[in-house]
């Protein structure tokens, strides 16, 4: 058990709706990640976080934002959501000095 | 650009028999590289890892292999048991790199 909570665990929402999931760590660990899954794709990076408030974008950033104000917390909002952002949602940690992911469980949010 | 691509979106094998299971990356500046297991609705577990520097690693049943010169590598799992039946992905990192690039994934399934 790597210490990390998603939540909420299912969402569903309707389209241009705000949508905020959280991710929680206990191990205090500086990097934070936010995948997402879908068919045909695998896992793809969205945002990461290298610190409190230090964040960068992965490859399917758009339409999301981040923010990390606190180590141990680390949440994923989309703005205004849309259908294609209908996915499961990973969290992922890394401790600082070892390259392996430790993944949450998931969200899976769907948009109507 | 897909940076590390499987080919095969599914591998069905019998219990006790050889699983292999198959990676090629593009970019050269890779060294270190990861498979991950998931199951449904779960998150992704760290299976076996590997450096650039070696070309075998081993952990019990799991073997992974890495050719750098063909920018392959494979995981091979002797022998397969119906619980490995699960999706498996495959991961790039780049040293000094916060960004694991992950494949879409190959589908284990073996059958008793």
């Amino acid at each position: 058990d790597a210490g990390i909570t998603q939540s909420p665990r299912h969402k569903v929402t309707e389209t241009g709706t705000p949508v905020t999931l959280r991710c929680h760590q206990t191990e205090n660990h500086r990097y934070m990640y936010w995948y997402r899954q879908d068919p045909g794709h695998g896992l793809r990076l969205i945002h990461y976080s290298y610190g409190v408030k230090d964040t960068d974008k992965g490859e399917v950033s758009d339409g999301y934002s981040v923010s990390r104000s606190k180590t141990e917390d680390f949440l994923l909002t989309l703005e205004s959501a849309t259908s294609s952002q209908t996915s499961v949602y990973f969290c992922a940690i890394r401790p600082t000095a070892n390259e392996k992911l430790f993944f949450g469980s998931g969200t899976q949010l769907s948009v109507l | 650009d897909q940076q590390v691509k499987q080919n095969s979106p599914s591998l069905s094998v019998q219990e006790g028999r050889i699983s292999i299971l198959n990676c090629d990356y593009t970019n050269s500046m890779f060294d270190y590289f990861l498979w991950y297991k998931k199951y449904p609705a779960e998150g992704p577990t760290f299976l076996i890892s590997i450096s650039s520097i070696k070309d075998k690693n081993e952990d019990g049943r799991f073997t992974v292999f890495l050719n750098k010169s063909a920018k392959h590598l494979s995981l091979h799992i002797v022998p397969s048991q119906p619980g490995d039946s699960a999706v498996y992905f495959c991961a790039a990192v780049q040293g000094g790199s916060e960004k694991l690039v992950f494949g879409k994934g190959t589908k284990l399934t073996v059958n008793p």
